[in-house]
């Protein structure tokens, strides 16, 4: 079965430190990913994606992630981190190859970031 | 403004009393999809639809019953609910199913059954 794994449960930071979350996948095949951010009482809202082309995706408030192909990973960084970036994170995997379960993303457990001012 | 509505916000009821949860998107989506989330376990699909007509189960399905007769519409039913199904619900949707679709999520129903 696809899973998702994100390795750590609950991250806590001060204000402008850098940041890096784990997402690793199990699936061999072509995928498009997914982080999402869900800050406290609110929906999820996407925060980037790769679906092909250069592994080094940019998103929005200055986020970024990497995908290793070879690792399976889609880690997700960012340099100096805020107060307002108090949120819970989740890495969403999307299977793309024919035959696959359509449509269904598969997300990790999410990861609670708390940042101290 | 493009959305996914979610009704009711919150919810308490009672086990074994049928209620539905209504989800409504106005971007002409032909996918959506409902997900619970529980702490410690992430988002969890429990039905798919791929377009009118068309729905099948994801992951966590029992319980749980949905239709798709308009395509802007996607009710989740539960028709005798249990304490078990008190979580966060989330309903999405994208332009199609395949690659290089982006879900968009409803604001989520908070549901308590006592």
């Amino acid at each position: 079965a696809q899973s998702v794994s994100q390795h750590n449960h609950h991250v806590i930071l001060s204000e402008a430190a850098s940041l890096e979350l784990g997402c690793n996948y199990s699936y061999g095949g072509t995928v498009n990913l997914f982080w999402y951010v869900q800050y406290p009482g609110q929906h999820l809202q996407l925060l980037l994606k790769y679906f092909s082309g250069d592994p080094l995706v940019k998103g929005i408030k200055g986020f970024e992630a990497e995908f290793i192909k070879s690792k399976f990973s889609f880690n997700l960084r960012k340099p100096s981190v805020q107060w307002s970036d108090t949120a819970e994170y989740f890495c969403a995997v999307k299977r793309t190859d024919r035959g696959s379960t359509l449509g269904r993303l598969y997300f990790g457990r999410g990861t609670q970031l708390t940042v101290w001012p | 403004e493009a959305q996914v509505t979610q009704n009711p916000r919150y919810l308490i009821t009672v086990t074994g009393k049928k209620l539905t949860v209504t989800c409504s998107q106005n971007m002409n989506h032909e996918y959506m999809s409902w997900y619970r989330q529980d702490p410690g376990l992430g988002l969890r699909q429990i039905y798919y639809s791929m377009n009118v007509e068309v729905t099948d189960k994801g992951d966590v399905p029992e319980g749980y019953k949905v239709s798709r007769k308009e395509k802007r519409n996607f009710p989740l039913i539960l028709e005798s609910p249990s304490p078990n199904q008190t979580s966060l619900y989330f309903c999405a949707s994208s332009f199609r199913w395949g690659e290089k679709n982006i879900q968009y999520f409803g604001a989520g129903t908070r549901l308590s059954v006592l």
